[in-house]
Parts: structure tokens; C-alpha cells; sequence
């Protein structure tokens, strides 16, 4: 089935970095979504992306809506120890009902 | 408040057994989806439904089977035919097709 390249894997960082993420996918994708997990709990909605080209900002949170619509990345700024927790990207693929997601970011905070 | 509701939150089952997960929404959302989640991976889907009487199986659909009788509910049935049915299980919402996807708590099924 189709895929979507998640990365990295995980990351570990010092609280106040910046972080980037993103995926990747060799197929057309309608719509970009980014979503948080934490431990035990359903993903939580972050930012929707729904046009080419689409810059959007949630707080520190910046994803954009790659132009050629196979990617798209996201962006933390300034990290606080709540930002830990997985990151998910999922796309809806071009003429297709599906919502796919991709593996995970794990991102670490060090204090 | 309106949301997405899964229960129960665990639920423990012998092998063998049939066992049905709930999954409630009352934010008028056309669209369900259940997904599987296995430790360190990403969400699998199982089956979706893009309107009430109507659903199609997703990557993973052997071994569970799903109805869609009203707009609000989707249950999932985990089957004895399922091999490994031990997993963190995602139910989903969203508007129609076009738009993003919200989620319940999830239902940690665990089979002994």
C-alpha cells in the first residue's frame, strides 16, 4: 500500500532547541494533518494543511504543505518540556478516502 | 461537550473469544475510522465508513469486522480469527472525506 516516509525516528534534544520534522511519500497527497500523542491517549489534532504551498502556525508550531504535494514538514520552536511525546504525520491521499499515517516522531527533551 | 468516545479504556479477553470495542461520536461527522497501534509503530487503519450502511476495509481488516447501523456509533468486532489482537485500538472521526480527522482516547485490548 501507499507509505509515508516518516523523520527521524527520534530525537533528543536541550529544552529551547528547535525542532524539525517531515514527511515524504512518493505519492499525491490532498491533505497534510499533524497530530501529538501522548502515552496512552488518542492523537490530538495539531495543524491541518489543505493547499500546496500552505504555510500555517499553531503557537511555536509551523507546518507547511510541500509544493509538489508528496511532503510536508513540522517545525517547534523554542521547546519546553511539554512538547515531549510522538508526532505523527498523516495525509489524505489524491483521489482516495484514506487517511494514512506515517511512523512516529519520538522527540526527548533534556533538561 | 461534543467529542468521540471509546470505551472501555482496557479490556482484557481470553484467546478465543469475540470481543466488541464502542466507538461514539456526536459531532455529526459522516466519516469513521479504526485504526490498530502496536508499540513504536504508527497507526494501521482497519476499516472505514464514509456514510451510514457503508464501510470498506482498510490495510489490516482480517480477523475484525465493523457495522455502521447509525451515524454516531462504529463498533469494531476483534474475531477469534484475529492472530495477534493485542494492540492499542484508535477510533476516528472527521467532517466528510476532505477533512481532518479527530480522535477518541483509543481502547487498550489486551487477549491472555
Amino acid at each position: 500500500g501507499q507509505q509515508l516516509n516518516q523523520s527521524p525516528q527520534s530525537m533528543f534534544i536541550q529544552e529551547g532547541e528547535d525542532v524539525s520534522m517531515n514527511c515524504t511519500s512518493s505519492s499525491i497527497f490532498n491533505t497534510w494533518l499533524w497530530y501529538k500523542q501522548e502515552p496512552g491517549e488518542g492523537p490530538v489534532l495539531l495543524i491541518a494543511l489543505y493547499k500546496a504551498g500552505e504555510l500555517t502556525s499553531n503557537g511555536r508550531l509551523t507546518a507547511q504543505f510541500g509544493i509538489t504535494r508528496k511532503d510536508s514538514f513540522l517545525n517547534i520552536s523554542a521547546s519546553i518540556p511539554s512538547d515531549v511525546g510522538i508526532y505523527f504525520c498523516a495525509g489524505q491521499l489524491y483521489r482516495d478516502d484514506k487517511i494514512i499515517f506515517g511512523k512516529g516522531t519520538r522527540l526527548h527533551i533534556l533538561p | 461537550d461534543g467529542g468521540i468516545t471509546q470505551s472501555p479504556k482496557y479490556l482484557f479477553r481470553k484467546e478465543g473469544q469475540n470481543v466488541t470495542l464502542s466507538c461514539e461520536q456526536n459531532l455529526n461527522h459522516d466519516a469513521m475510522y479504526w485504526y490498530r497501534q502496536d508499540p513504536g509503530q504508527g497507526l494501521r487503519l482497519i476499516y472505514y465508513s464514509q456514510i451510514v450502511n457503508d464501510f470498506q476495509k482498510g490495510d489490516i481488516a482480517e480477523g475484525y469486522s465493523v457495522s455502521r447501523e447509525k451515524k454516531e456509533s462504529f463498533p469494531l468486532t476483534v474475531t477469534s480469527a484475529q492472530k495477534n489482537p493485542t494492540a492499542f485500538y484508535l477510533c476516528a472521526s472527521s467532517m466528510d472525506r476532505n477533512t481532518e480527522a479527530f480522535f477518541g482516547q483509543g481502547t487498550r485490548l489486551t487477549v491472555v
